[in-house]
């Protein structure tokens, strides 16, 4: 069984400031972390993916993800926020053989202006 | 390129009506097909994965049900809706040769009233 947890319901930050989404995991063997982004009344966008290599992965849109397996973590961050990335960021986690992802429940982020 | 569509992107339907959602992938073959609910906005619910035409994995017991009569075309039904089915419903595939990455659709969003 796979699960993941994203412990704040909203992030707010002021444009220009760091941006950082929590995401623990928990997982049976080696996991394989991804991260997407979504909008209003959209579908989700792949930000990034963690399967293996570096722990530090970079994606999209400037965002990157560090994956620390001793505090099984992999948060989003951002070094400099914009206005327009303020929406719904979920987490999702898989394992090899399954073809299932766990997501979280999502964090709002809000930039403010 | 692979490209996935919904349809319809919104629909309004009364109690006890039937409902037919309809997900396409183009651009590849032999795909893995999802089916997710997200309701209020937040949480990705998977109701339903499909890894061959007539192959369909159901992930929660409740009033709906998926077909995928062609290779590319996941589709999901009802014979009578409920209040409680209402919400925003996502497509998703997997890329070929990649089992663990999602990428998803546009979404449908259903009111049932």
């Amino acid at each position: 069984a796979q699960s993941v947890a994203q412990p704040e319901d909203q992030v707010n930050v002021a444009e220009g400031n760091p941006l950082t989404v929590k995401c623990t995991y928990s997982v049976s063997g080696n996991p394989y972390l991804f991260w997407y982004v979504q909008y209003p009344n959209r579908g989700l966008q792949f930000l990034l993916k963690y399967i293996t290599g570096d722990n530090l992965v970079k994606g999209s849109y400037g965002f990157e993800a560090e994956f620390n397996k001793s505090q099984t973590s992999f948060h989003l961050k951002k070094p400099s926020a914009l206005v327009s990335d303020s929406a719904l960021y979920f987490c999702a986690v898989s394992y090899y053989g399954n073809n299932r992802l766990a997501f979280g429940k999502g964090n709002q982020v809000v930039v403010i202006p | 390129s692979q490209t996935i569509h919904q349809w319809p992107a919104t629909l309004v339907q009364p109690v006890g009506s039937p409902l037919s959602l309809e997900c396409t992938v183009e651009g590849t073959s032999n795909p893995n097909l999802y089916w997710y609910r997200q309701a209020a906005g937040r949480g990705l619910q998977l109701l339903f994965y499909s890894v061959g035409i007539g192959q369909i994995s159901s992930e929660v017991p409740q009033n709906l049900s998926a077909s995928r009569p062609q290779d590319r075309q996941f589709i999901l039904s009802s014979k009578k809706l409920l209040l409680s089915d209402s919400g925003f419903y996502l497509c998703a595939w997997n890329p070929p040769g990649n089992p663990y990455e999602q990428y998803f659709g546009p979404g449908t969003r259903l009111t049932v009233t």
